[in-house]
């Protein structure tokens, strides 16, 4: 079974800049959540998506966005970059039950210079 | 508001020695209570969870313990091995928000000294 698939997995922009990143869940995954990883704030967790919903939404500017596909596929948007926006964004999947184990990919590492 | 509060920030055992790391949260209505391990480089991944009906739950060398009234949560790691080195999270959901939405501690660097 393949695990979660993030694209791409590295990425420079520069300021006032937009960026779209991927992610494929495992299959039969309904939920797709986003964390910003970051030395200084650790997993701060962005959104989360069920069957093309957001279902939950942490406490960022609405320069963050994203969206779900049909086929459970994940798309995130940073509009207007900012030097604080460089961070790995981590992607997970999971059933999408209230409790259970989170699948997460290898990240997307985005550098806003 | 949500927090959870994760100490130490770095951790150093010798090799065969136990390991804790301490997490207390403050929002009473969490249920669900993870840690998941980060390698250098790589992933977070589940090692062990617990729910609030729980008071200690086991996996081989790690165990979890859970003091809702206190509102803190503990992983220990015994006989620890070189493998063991990495970043370990602890993190708490709450039964509206579901497993989903985890609000993470900031993060242990554990190191195991051979």
């Amino acid at each position: 079974k393949a695990g979660v698939t993030q694209t791409p997995r590295y990425l420079i922009k520069t300021r006032g800049q937009q960026v779209t990143l991927s992610c494929s869940p495992i299959s039969g995954h309904r939920s797709v959540s986003w964390y910003q990883q970051t030395p200084g704030q650790g997993l701060q967790f962005l959104f989360e998506y069920f069957s093309e919903t957001q279902r939950n939404k942490g406490n960022f500017p609405g320069r963050f966005s994203g969206r779900q596909f049909s086929n459970s596929r994940s798309e995130m948007n940073v509009s207007t970059l900012e030097l604080g926006d460089s961070a790995l964004y981590l992607c997970a999947s999971s059933l999408g039950g209230s409790t259970g184990e989170l699948f997460f990919g290898e990240g997307s590492r985005l550098t806003v210079l | 508001g949500e927090n959870v509060e994760q100490h130490p920030s770095t951790l150093s055992v010798q090799e065969g020695d136990s390991a804790v790391i301490k997490c207390t949260y403050s929002d009473s209505a969490s249920n669900y209570f993870p840690w998941y391990k980060q390698e250098l480089g790589k992933r977070p991944q589940l090692i062990i969870d617990i729910r609030s009906n729980v008071g200690e739950k086991k996996d081989q060398r790690i165990a979890v313990t859970l003091n809702k009234t206190a509102k803190h949560f503990s992983l220990h790691i015994t006989e620890t091995q070189p493998e063991d080195s990495a970043v370990y999270f602890c993190a708490e959901a709450g039964k509206i928000q579901g497993a989903q939405k985890l609000v993470f501690g900031q993060g242990t660097r554990l190191t195991i000294n051979p």
